[in-house]
């Protein structure tokens, strides 16, 4: 059985840094690309970053970039996401998710239970 | 402002049909076989319901069935149920980020 179980949120003042990680069980997690999706307070879904299976390629969203690092080890079989110089504009619960290949379909088949991060002072 | 379009809300009475909209443009929806859609009740995760445009993953009822005319992907929902109430999600690749884009969701309320 796929689990994924996130970990890391809670609450950070603005400026300040969070790192977030998800364990992974029940597939061979260096074979599948990852994704953190964030989700604001009553508001939608929003992708922040992927991650291949042997981290070659790695995309974030606009708003994020240069602030947060998303990253993996497969001996661990975790996947991490180090948040830097948040803002107030960041707060909202994370998920990761599963890519379900091939990754250029950007489906996303499991998904762990959301960290939520608020970024207050 | 989200690049997939859905309405707010629809509802429907148990047993009903309805159908949920998601309308993009020829660098997403239309331009790939690749749309899904996500269920996600209050305080969970979202789950995973069509992917590729009309398929379901093992486990999904075939109550929730996919399709793609152009530009707009729809999501019908058949024989509704209580359990059905929840934030439906479209999403799709594009070719203006190298992630995938949300539509802005839509409630399902079971009447």
């Amino acid at each position: 059985e796929v689990q994924l179980l996130d970990s890391g949120g809670g609450l950070v003042q603005p400026g300040g840094s969070l790192r977030l990680s998800c364990a992974a069980s029940g597939f061979t997690f260096s074979s599948y690309a990852m994704s953190w999706v964030r989700q604001a307070p009553g508001k939608g879904l929003e992708w922040v970053a992927a991650i291949t299976g042997g981290s070659i390629s790695i995309y974030y969203t606009d708003s994020v970039k240069g602030r947060f690092t998303i990253s993996r080890d497969n001996s661990k079989n975790t996947l991490y996401l180090q948040m830097n110089s948040l803002r107030a504009e960041d707060t909202a619960t994370y998920y990761c998710a599963k890519s379900k290949p091939p990754w250029a379909a950007r489906v996303n088949d499991y998904w762990g239970q959301g960290t939520l991060v608020t970024v207050s002072s | 402002q989200s690049a997939l379009t859905q309405p707010a809300s629809v509802s429907g009475s148990p047993g009903q049909s309805i159908t949920i909209s998601c309308t993009g443009t020829t660098s997403d929806v239309g331009g790939y076989n690749y749309v899904s859609w996500y269920q996600q009740h209050p305080g969970k995760a979202p789950k995973l319901i069509i992917y590729d445009v009309s398929n379901r993953p093992s486990g999904v009822s075939n109550r929730f069935s996919g399709s793609k005319s152009g530009n707009t992907a729809s999501l019908t929902i058949s024989g509704l149920q209580a359990e059905d109430e929840a934030d439906y999600y479209c999403s799709s690749c594009t070719t203006s980020s190298t992630l995938g884009v949300f539509g802005g969701g839509t409630k399902l309320t079971v009447l």
